[in-house]
């Protein structure tokens, strides 16, 4: 079946600019996660959806981070004011399970360039 | 102390050879415990879950993992070149965690011809 999908793939922007980025996840898993990994570094942790509800958010590095998610589908994060240290690859993973430990499946990621 | 510790190597073994990679976490309440294979510029990918303690073998991968001593290793046999990526520990903490993955920095596998 379709795997996580994630748009864009790359999101070149100047520093100040608002972005949006979207992961679809895998059909039936209501648990969804973004992550983020810099250049060279491991992945952090940003934020957890269960259905449409945030009980975990934090990983998000500042305000200017925020998330959504409609139902159980599509969900999207923004960065306002975009900042130099905000360049990375953004990834989004969903999960059937839940806080048991559900294995996480990874989409193919956002690579965000703030110039 | 990292959450989540793992030899950043590189590790390079021939081709045919075993490859051992290991991972040390420190909260002693964590249960889940997975493996995932990251290529150059591409997203991680799940190549192993384990829960018990014990090892887990799933074709030419086998992990094992000693909740007592807080380590989990990855074992790759008949290590192909196709291997050749970094190798990232990932773990679920006990207690409030929403199953969010802490990872280690992961480990450079190179498998030469």
């Amino acid at each position: 079946g379709a795997g996580v999908s994630q748009s864009p793939s790359n999101k070149v922007t100047e520093k100040g600019k608002d972005v949006e980025l979207r992961c679809d996840p895998i059909s039936g898993h209501t648990a969804l996660y973004w992550y983020r990994q810099r250049l060279g570094q491991g992945l952090e942790f940003l934020i957890y959806f269960q259905g449409n509800s945030a009980p975990d958010k934090s990983g998000l590095p500042s305000d200017r981070f925020s998330a959504e998610r409609t139902g159980e589908s599509v969900s999207t994060l923004t960065i306002q004011r975009t900042q130099q240290e905000d360049s990375a690859v953004y990834l989004c993973a969903s999960s059937y399970r839940t806080s048991s430990g559900g294995e996480q499946y990874f989409g193919p990621g956002t690579r965000l360039t703030v110039t | 102390q990292k959450e989540v510790e793992q030899n950043s190597g590189p590790l390079s073994v021939p081709e045919g050879a075993i490859a051992s990679l290991n991972c040390t976490y420190s909260d002693r309440g964590s249960q889940s415990f997975f493996w995932y294979r990251q290529y150059s510029g591409k997203s991680p990918e799940l190549i192993m879950s384990i829960y018990s303690n014990g090892d887990k073998e799933d074709g030419r991968f086998t992990a094992q993992l000693n909740k007592a001593s807080q380590y989990v290793s990855l074992l790759i046999r008949d290590s192909q070149p196709s291997d050749s990526a970094t190798y990232l520990c990932a773990v679920i903490a006990g207690g409030t965690s929403y199953g969010k993955l802490t990872f280690g920095q992961g480990t450079i596998l190179t498998v030469h011809p």
